[in-house]
């Protein structure tokens, strides 16, 4: 039972241009989301969080957006840059344990 | 920021050893860390919890008396991998936690991984 999905593995957009990831989850109890970005072969690098009693929040070029009637997230990045590209991971938690997707890879062409 | 140092980061072992690999805060005390494994394509498992002190809570299929976690020290977790099998190799991650007030406010910070191959 995949409590996580994401369900695009891969995203390709152009430099300068909006990145939008997204993530869906089933369970209601869960109150904290993040982001996390990972390049090959290193572990995930926390990006951005938040938590259930907001619907956004901001940091840079990073947005989380949360719906939670929807039961989604997402994640946009403006303006998209080469060194964006990387696999991100939403993971979810109501415990303290975090529940990950599956990854989506994000490309930034040049 | 919170630093989380994993060894090794790679390690190939023959099928039937055993591996260890070690987790450190390094500038943070961690009282619980955590064990995840990735599979290619796929995302991280949770496998356990370590806590300092007391045994570590294993999550459901994976197999305590082959992945053996000692978390002996607020900076310091060990996966030692038993009687290792092709099947085995994988990526193991493990992650800490910076306890800023109530918990669950911290995002984790992760180690950078050790490749296991297992031949």
């Amino acid at each position: 039972d995949q409590q996580v999905k994401q369900n695009s593995p891969s995203l390709s957009v152009q430099e300068g241009r909006i990145s939008i990831l997204n993530c869906d989850y089933t369970n209601s109890m869960f109150d904290y989301f993040l982001w996390y970005k990972k390049y090959p072969a290193e572990g995930p690098t926390f990006l951005i969080s938040i938590s259930s009693i907001k619907d956004k929040n901001e940091d840079g070029r990073f947005t989380v957006f949360l719906n939670k009637s929807a039961k989604h997230l997402s994640l946009h990045i403006v303006p998209s840059q080469p060194g964006d590209s990387a696999v991100y991971f939403c993971a979810a938690t109501d415990t303290g344990k975090l529940i990950f997707g599956q990854g989506t890879t994000l490309q930034v062409k040049p | 920021g919170a630093v989380v140092s994993q060894h090794p980061s790679w390690v190939i072992c023959k099928s039937g050893t055993s591996v260890k690999i070690e987790c450190r805060s390094l500038d943070f005390q961690a009282t619980t860390m955590f064990w995840y494994r990735q599979f290619p394509k796929q995302s991280l498992m949770l496998m356990a919890t370590s806590n300092e002190g007391s045994k570590a809570t294993y999550e459901q299929g994976v197999e305590k008396d082959k992945f053996l976690i000692n978390h002996a020290s607020l900076t310091l977790s060990t996966l030692t991998v038993t009687s290792a099998h092709p099947e085995d190799s994988s990526f193991y991650i493990c992650s800490a936690r910076v306890l800023w007030g109530t918990g669950v406010d911290s995002p984790l910070h992760f180690g950078n991984g050790t490749r296991l191959t297992v031949t």
